[in-house]
């Protein structure tokens, strides 16, 4: 059974582009969480996706997007990055129970994001 | 809002130390919780979880109760290992759809 997977594991992009993350949940989960991890920080909650809709926002700006596909998969977009957008990108993965959201959020390696 | 606090770190203990990593949730709701563990140059992994007051969860000789009364869920283990040096983080849901709050991390450092 694959866990949650991410793509791709490493990223450089210079300030003012644009990038797209990649993310497949483990099998039989339908909800898609995004996470932004600074250098020796916690993660922070960007959105959560379900049904193909953005259930529930961070405090992030709206140059992040994202997008859930019919399969659960799920995109990050961020465009016009700045220096501080560099991070690691946590996608976890949970499946609905009951309508309360409160099942196991299990998280894959990571995209490591470099704006130079 | 909703905050988590864990202890400082880093930790640094010698093997088959004991080991204790404060973390209090300010969530309110009974909510689960949750310790993850970082290793380096990877991802968050699941080490434990408890879902009500007075559950206690286990894994890998890690154990954590979670006390209602005191808002508390401290990690504990009774002898630590060199591969247990990794990034402990604490995390409760916050809110009504599972968004994730987590403290700071803890470093833990096991030295032969």
């Amino acid at each position: 059974d694959a866990g949650v997977t991410q793509s791709p594991t490493h990223l450089i992009k210079t300030r003012g582009q644009q990038v797209t993350l990649r993310c497949s949940p483990k099998s039989g989960h339908d909800t898609v969480s995004w996470y932004q991890q600074a250098l020796g920080q916690g993660p922070q909650f960007i959105f959560q996706y379900y049904e193909e809709e953005e259930r529930q926002r961070g405090n992030f700006p709206d140059r992040f997007s994202g997008h859930q596909f019919p399969n659960y998969s799920s995109e990050l977009n961020v465009n016009a990055l700045l220096l501080g957008d560099s991070a690691l990108y946590l996608c976890a993965s949970s499946r609905l129970a009951g309508g309360k959201g409160t099942d196991t959020q299990y998280f894959g390696p990571g995209t490591r994001l470099t704006v130079l | 809002g909703d905050s988590v606090t864990q202890m400082e770190g880093p930790v640094t203990l010698s093997e088959e130390a004991f080991l204790t990593i404060n973390c209090t949730y300010t969530a309110t709701g009974y909510p689960s919780l949750f310790w993850y563990v970082q290793y380096p140059g990877e991802g968050l992994q699941l080490l434990l979880k408890a879902t009500k007051a007075d559950d206690k969860g286990s894994n890998k000789g890690f154990e954590a109760t979670y006390r209602k009364e005191t808002t508390s869920f401290h990690l504990e283990k009774g002898s630590v290992q060199v591969s247990d040096s990794a990034v402990y983080f604490c995390a409760s849901p916050s809110g009504g759809y599972n968004k994730l709050i987590f403290g700071a991390g803890t470093r833990l450092a096991v030295h032969p």
